[in-house]
This record gives structure tokens, sequence and C-alpha cells, in this order.
């Protein structure tokens, strides 16, 4: 059973730094999407991809908050010079129906 | 903006026990998912329900759609400490398309032994 994986599982940076995160989706499902969960809230929708189409991208946090798709396999989320208030769990989920299954997050520190 | 709200926020209660988390919005949803998280984990789907009244059962679970599909609830019957965890509802978008998930910000779940 291949599931959503997600690299790393944790990432530890220092302010000011660029992060890249990784996902790779179940292997048939072609929509993908990323979320972001802070501590006490539930999960919050960022952006998602079509095959390798980025269909919303509105809801990104902010300029410094991009993601990629190149093949419509795996995605990069990328968060350029981070900020503390960045800290948090990062959620990769991937779809073929209105179902999304998520992976196991990535968690980010910011010192 | 769609918004969820999860009730209770947090519950603990002894195992054996019945309970009933809820899910109200006032908001339409193409679809209502349920999940469970645990600490350091991604959310795992429980179930999804799509039709206004719609009533799924998994196990001890049972899960209901509301019929203008703005709410939902969750009932476990004798509950385990296996069912602690984190209980999330989310709404699928309106118009039915594919979009993010809005989120509920969750139920604490605590089943004592």
């Amino acid at each position: 059973d291949t599931g959503v994986s997600q690299d790393p599982r944790h990432k530890i940076t220092k302010r000011g730094q660029n992060v890249t995160f990784r996902c790779d989706p179940i292997s048939e499902h072609n929509r993908l999407y990323w979320y972001r969960q802070t501590l006490g809230q539930g999960p919050e929708f960022l952006t998602y991809f079509q095959n390798e189409a980025q269909l919303e991208k509105s809801r990104l946090l902010s300029d410094r908050f991009s993601a990629e798709r190149p093949k419509g396999s795996f995605s990069t989320l990328e968060i350029q010079r981070t900020e503390q208030g960045d800290s948090a769990m990062y959620l990769c989920a991937s779809s073929r129906t209105n179902e999304q299954f998520f992976g196991p997050g990535t968690r980010l520190t910011v010192l | 903006t769609q918004l969820l709200e999860q009730s209770p926020q947090f519950l603990s209660i002894q195992e054996g026990e019945n309970l009933t988390v809820y899910c109200n919005s006032s908001s339409v949803f193409s679809s209502l998912q349920w999940y469970r998280q645990e600490p350091g984990e991604g959310p795992v789907l429980l179930v999804t329900v799509v039709t206004g009244g719609e009533v799924k059962k998994l196990k001890r679970l049972t899960f209901q759609f509301g019929d203008a599909r703005k709410d939902s609830s969750l009932h476990i019957t004798a509950a385990q400490p296996g069912d602690t965890g984190l209980y999330l509802c989310a709404g699928g978008p309106a118009g039915g398309g594919a979009d993010g998930l809005t989120f509920g910000k969750g139920t604490h779940l605590i089943i004592q032994p």
C-alpha cells in the first residue's frame, strides 16, 4: 500500500533561510493539495494542482510561498526567507475523486 | 468564507460510554469528510458523506450528514481507548469542484480505561 509520502518529516531551520518540501502522491491520483496546520487548528488549504497545472494559488500565505508540480507527479513547496511564524506542520494530500488522502506531514521549526 | 464549527473542542470520557461530536456551518458543502489525526501524523480519512440526510456506519462509529448539507455528526458507541485522537470534519466546496477542503478546528477525544 503506497500512500502519500512526504520528505523530510522534520525540518529545523534558521530565520531567513529557504526550505523546500517534497510530496509524492498516490500514483494514480491526478490532484495534489498542500495544507498548513498550526497548533490547535485544523489544516488550512494553500494550493492545489490538477496534473501539472496549478489551478488555485490565491490562498498561498505570501509571495514567499511557491509550489511546483513539473511533471504532474511529485510536488515541491518552497518557503523563501523563512520567519518564525512559518513554524507549522505542512501537509500534502492527493485525490482522484472528492476524497483526499493525506501524507504524514513535514514539521517545520524556524528558530 | 466557509467556516466549520466543531463541538465540543475537548471531550474526556470513560471506556464504554457513548458520545456524539458535532460539525456545524452556515454554508452548504458538496461533501463532508471526517478524519482522525494522531499527534505528529497526517489526518486519516474515516468516511465521506455526500447526500443530505445520509447515514454511514463504520463499526462503532455512525456518521450523519444534515438534510441541508450544512452540518454533520459523529456518534461513537461503547468508546474504547483506541478511539482516542483528534477528530476533524472537512467540507468540500459547494460547487463540487476540485478545490481545497475547509476544516474545523477538531474535537480532542480522550477515552480513559
